[in-house]
């Protein structure tokens, strides 16, 4: 069973980067064979799926967000990661890694971390 | 952009009622739609996938259905530990969410 936990800072400052990252155990990034998303809920709100990573580093994002994303993959240490540039108090969230056999549904999620955008 | 419109936003319903939400797309999305639930303070957790599968574990009082722009998700007897947010996701694109169901205790 694949699991997943998000790390990063809590607090951003605006028009700064935030960078989060997922680790995963139970399974091999590098084995294949799984996508790689991170996903977002404004808090009391819904949710927006930000972009996936495969194994082999290809990538589809959201393209309302996609000037400002980049998401990586680390297999040696099996973790992906996420960088949004420029943010602002809009992309104050929680954010979720997921992933999944395919990019079309998450089957497995991590617990969630809280980031602020604020000065 | 595909929009996915969810209603109702939120509903009051009794254990055992038979609980019913609509998703409708902007544009025919074949059978492209997940539904999920999310407890508070909780990731959300897949119920069906491809509009009308459920995933292995889950009760089967869950059901989904629809096909092009209009789908349904059907809770047939609720039970306490439903009460929950339900979503519906399209993936006929990149993954979009609808708005979310509220389901809450009458």
């Amino acid at each position: 069973q694949v699991q997943l936990q998000e790390s990063g800072p809590g607090l951003v400052k605006p028009s700064q980067t935030l960078s989060l990252t997922c680790t995963v155990s139970g399974g091999s990034i590098g084995s294949g064979g799984h996508y790689w998303s991170w996903i977002r809920q404004h808090p009391g709100k819904g949710l927006e799926w930000i972009g996936y990573i495969y194994f082999s580093g290809g990538t589809y994002y959201n393209p309302s967000l996609k000037s400002r994303l980049t998401i990586s993959v680390d297999t040696s240490n099996n973790q992906f990661s996420l960088r949004l540039s420029s943010v602002t108090a809009a992309d104050t969230a929680f954010y979720y890694c997921a992933s999944g056999p395919t990019w079309t549904h998450f089957d497995f999620w991590g617990q969630g971390t809280l980031v602020t955008v604020s000065s | 952009d595909i929009q996915m419109t969810q209603s109702p936003s939120s509903l009051s319903a009794s254990v055992g009622d038979r609980v019913t939400i609509t998703c409708q797309a902007s544009q025919d999305i074949s059978n492209h739609l997940n539904w999920y639930q999310q407890k508070p303070g909780k990731a959300p957790k897949v119920l069906i996938y491809d509009a009308s599968n459920l995933k292995t574990g889950v009760p089967s009082r869950f059901s989904g259905s629809g096909s092009g722009t209009d789908f349904t998700f059907t809770i047939s007897s609720l039970q306490p530990e439903d009460f929950a947010t339900y979503y519906c996701q399209q993936y006929d694109d990149f993954p979009f969410f609808g708005g979310g169901t509220k389901v809450e205790i009458k």
